[in-house]
């Protein structure tokens, strides 16, 4: 069974740093790119960041780009995004999501999300 | 970067009811576009693929189409479990983007 479970997710304070992590099992992680996607309260789905199959490459959104950073280890079938200079904006649900083939593809399996809140 | 715009943001349907959900994008993206359903308090779920392919498990009542900058989907008869959100998400291009969501209410 494919899962995809995220965790680090709690109250920060504006320009504080937070690591979020993303574990799964079920597939083969290696072989699949990965992506942060976010969703604040009653907003829609906002691509934030993703990682390719081996963690060369990355991209980032422009409202995140120089303050995050997406990292994988594939012999831990693990995922991480380090977040710099929060800000009230960035306060949302972050769901990890494998995309379907490689580096392409919709995203098939979503984590359940863990909840980021950006305040004083 | 590709915009995606979702008609309409709310839709009022019963039971038994045809539903058309409208995306375009601000470019061509081929055929390279997913629709999701939402639930409240739940991750997005994967309907259909590459414009118009059923995701394994999806109900047949879901159908999509489209190509280019202008795509639907459409659910041929509202079943109870099908009021929640849906989005449209190209995956043509980085950075990703979705529509704006459409909330299927009773």
């Amino acid at each position: 069974e494919v899962w995809l479970l995220e965790s680090g997710g709690t109250l920060v304070q504006p320009g504080g740093s937070l690591t979020l992590s993303c574990a799964a099992s079920g597939f083969t992680f290696g072989s699949h790119a990965i992506s942060w996607v976010r969703q604040a309260p009653g907003k829609g789905l906002e691509w934030v960041a993703g990682i390719n199959e081996r963690g060369i490459g990355t991209l980032y959104a422009d409202s995140v780009k120089g303050r995050f950073t997406v990292s994988r280890d594939n012999s831990k079938n693990t995922l991480s995004l380090l977040m710099n200079s929060l800000r009230a904006e960035d306060t949302a649900i972050y769901y990890c999501a494998k995309r379907l083939i490689a580096d392409t593809g919709p995203f098939d399996y979503w984590g359940q999300g863990t909840l980021v809140t950006v305040s004083s | 970067d590709i915009q995606m715009t979702q008609s309409p943001s709310t839709l009022s349907a019963s039971v038994g009811d045809r539903v058309t959900i409208t995306c375009r994008a601000s470019q061509s993206i081929n055929s390279w576009l997913a629709w999701y359903q939402q639930k409240p308090g739940k991750a997005p779920n994967l309907l259909i693929y590459k414009a118009s392919t059923l995701q394994t498990g999806v109900p047949s009542r879901f159908s999509g189409s489209g190509s280019g900058t202008e795509f639907t989907l459409t659910i041929s008869s509202l079943q109870p479990d099908d009021f929640a959100s849906y989005h449209c998400q190209q995956y043509h291009a980085y950075p990703l983007s979705f529509g704006g969501g459409t909330e299927v209410e009773i």
